[in-house]
């Protein structure tokens, strides 16, 4: 899998829209780029994914630029409860093996 | 709620103990996953398993057995575990292999 980079942490107002960036520069054609957030002691939880065109849930919005060297997760209105460490992941399975690998991803808090 | 269920959710344990944690899930998928996130380190896959085969083994010590009775249901065996054992354990399961994993909540297990 490609290797992601994201900020270790980050900080938003409760009510704006929290942006988390993502850098993918060695993406292949053909991984996807995948959105999960932990809260503290949880399950990951999955978020949003996309292959090369933006993507919208009830959760969030994901944008991938053109080149697919970077993303971002959009949280609208973020609220207290979206306090977690978001990881963005770029994913491939091929050959037969499960390579969804999590980094240190972005601890996001969101104050009121 | 992600319809993965994980029993029990907390776990303590002395080095000569058998204990089991249990896994279930009630998305009718198809593969299913042991995970380890130890403390301030990122998630790492144990086992996979695809229509109760396991296919992967990510090189984990022979004190960890995983079994897999049905698509539903996955076990993970304990014994004669070490205190650098300790660490949140998670289960995923997806439709399919390629396709998107959703986790259970995971067991915090102590090791005395």
């Amino acid at each position: 899998d490609a290797k992601t980079t994201q900020p270790t942490s980050m900080d938003c107002a409760e009510g704006r829209a929290a942006n988390l960036p993502c850098n993918h520069s060695t993406i292949s054609g053909n991984e996807y780029v995948y959105w999960y957030r932990q809260i503290h002691s949880q399950g990951p939880q999955y978020i949003i994914h996309g292959l090369k065109n933006n993507e919208t849930n009830e959760m969030a919005s994901l944008i991938i630029t053109e080149d697919r060297k970077s993303s971002t997760l959009i949280l609208p209105h973020a609220t207290l409860r979206d306090t977690a460490v978001y990881y963005c992941i770029a994913h491939l399975y091929q050959g037969g093996s499960e390579k969804l690998v999590f980094g240190k991803g972005t601890k996001l808090t969101v104050n009121p | 709620e992600t319809g993965v269920t994980q029993t029990p959710r907390h776990l303590v344990m002395g080095m000569t103990n058998k204990k089991s944690l249990k896994c279930e899930q009630h998305l009718g998928h198809n593969a299913m996953y042991w995970y380890k996130q130890s403390a301030k380190k990122p998630l790492e896959l144990m086992f996979v398993y695809n229509f109760k085969e396991q296919t992967e083994n990510n090189s984990v010590p022979s004190r960890f057995s995983p079994e897999c009775p049905n698509s539903s249901h996955l076990f993970l065996h304990l014994h004669t575990l070490q205190p650098e054992d300790s660490a949140l354990y998670l289960c995923a399961s997806s439709q399919e292999r390629r396709y998107t994993q959703y986790f259970g909540p995971g067991t915090r297990l102590t090791v005395l």
